[in-house]
């Protein structure tokens, strides 16, 4: 389809395992969004990419989140030593990277949950 | 501290009504606001941008007014039909030449035929 993807939708782990999560974006699209989304609440910024380059990681909470986007186009977010407080949706957006306007914006994934048992 | 506040309970309406949702915030300056819908197990999807100089836009039955003043913005959906029932998010944006926004809680509503 022609909308952003993630994989996989739901994922289950165990506190302290390793966990990676993929973002495919809209083709051409330059510029790549991370949120996380806890129940009840609004999606939490992450991290911003344009292009490779991570252009805002603000929103990483600790140094156990990473996220990498090597060719520009897929992203991986990467989570090391995981707890059960990082339990939550991961949402993915992409948008073509410029100002934004009334009909350039962000869209989004369906999202992975991630719960840590 | 920086705040962005939604009407916290859910929203029921009866079909054909307008539902009325309110978005606050305290401590920001934002350049724009955006209103997202989001439905179970799916991302926002994009609605409506209003900018900081812009009093009302309007798309369709939808209408959303900014008050800086105030720091409230305001999103109405006229004749409001069951498939209207969703969760509804506002999104603070600032300058700064990407689209990273900050989110709200969000409002539940529920049209009742």
């Amino acid at each position: 389809g022609a909308g952003v993807s993630q994989t996989p939708s739901n994922k289950v782990t165990e506190k302290g395992k390793y966990v990676e999560l993929r973002c495919d974006p809209i083709s051409g699209h330059t510029a790549l969004y991370w949120y996380r989304q806890s129940l009840g609440q609004g999606p939490e910024f992450l991290i911003y990419f344009q292009g490779t380059g991570a252009a805002d990681d603000s929103g990483l909470p600790n140094d156990r989140f990473f996220a990498v986007r090597p060719e520009g186009s897929v992203s991986t977010l990467k989570i090391q030593r995981t707890e059960r407080g990082d339990s939550a949706v991961y949402l993915c957006a992409s948008s073509s990277g410029g100002p934004v306007t009334s009909t350039d914006t962000q869209y989004f994934g369906p999202g992975t949950r991630l719960t840590v048992l | 501290s920086q705040k962005i506040e939604q009407n916290s309970e859910a929203l029921n309406i009866q079909e054909g009504k307008t539902a009325t949702l309110t978005c606050n915030y305290t401590n920001y300056s934002p350049a724009y606001l955006q209103w997202y819908r989001q439905d179970p197990g799916r991302g926002p999807v994009f609605l409506l941008l209003i900018r900081e100089n812009e009093k009302e836009k309007r798309k369709e039955r939808l209408k959303v007014t900014f008050d800086t003043t105030l720091k409230q913005s305001l999103f109405h959906i006229t004749a409001s039909q069951p498939a209207d029932s969703a969760t509804y998010l506002c999104a603070l944006g600032f300058s700064g030449g990407y689209q990273k926004v900050t989110f709200g809680t969000g409002t539940k509503l529920q049209v009742i035929p």
